[in-house]
């Protein structure tokens, strides 16, 4: 079974420049989540989608971030305009449900460097 | 404010003996915990958990450690193996939030 998907895996752009992360879950998972992780911290949740709705987005930074799960499968998060500080790897994750005791599965991230 | 504390960026074992990675967590209404396990280039991966409800919980040679008095957990592996070498971040999540919040993570290296 395809683990979590995460594409690309690597971006390099210039600062003021877009961005867009894609993601696909696992099948059947209806919960997934975007995370940040900043080097030597541990991911911080930016968003949560429960099916095709966004549940907590508390932080994610509204003037810049936005994420989109439409038909509540895959998702992409887009970074508009990216600034020096945007570098940092982008976690998606997904779980079968809700709760958070229930494992979630990571993909392998994208590593984005702002120059 | 950090809510969950790994306070040791790093650990070097040797082969076959225990590793010990600590977790402090400073909000009391948290009530699960977790331990995920990265390697480089990829997303974490889930290790083992354990509620509040207990003191301990164990799977093979992983076995992780709650002191609620001491806002304290550990994870000890044992006996170490190189292939346990990589990142490991304590998580805990609060009761009703459904999100998790990590530690910085501490780096095991088990030296052959």
């Amino acid at each position: 079974e395809a683990g979590v998907v995460q594409s690309p895996r690597y971006k390099i752009i210039e600062k003021k420049q877009p961005v867009a992360f894609w993601c696909n879950p696992i099948s059947g998972h209806n919960t997934l989540y975007w995370y940040l992780q900043n080097l030597g911290q541990g991911p911080e949740l930016l968003i949560r989608y429960e099916n095709e709705e966004a549940v907590d987005d508390s932080q994610l930074p509204k003037d810049r971030f936005s994420a989109e799960r439409l038909k509540g499968v895959d998702s992409t998060l887009k970074i508009q305009p990216a600034e020096l500080g945007d570098s940092a790897v982008y976690l998606c994750a997904s779980s079968f449900d809700r709760v958070a005791e229930n494992e979630q599965f990571f993909g392998p991230g994208t590593r984005l460097t702002v120059l | 404010d950090q809510q969950v504390k790994q306070n040791s960026p790093s650990l070097s074992v040797q082969e076959g003996r225990i590793s010990i990675l600590n977790c402090d967590y400073t909000n009391s209404m948290f009530d699960y915990f977790l331990w995920y396990k990265k390697y480089p280039a990829e997303g974490p991966t889930f290790l083992i958990s354990i509620s509040s409800i207990k003191d301990k919980n164990e799977d093979g040679r992983f076995t992780v450690f709650l002191n609620k008095s001491a806002k304290h957990l550990s994870l000890h592996i044992v006996p170490s193996q190189p292939g346990d070498s990589a990142v490991y971040f304590c998580a805990a999540v609060q009761g009703g939030s459904e999100k998790l919040v990590f530690g910085k993570g501490t780096k095991l290296t088990v030296n052959p």
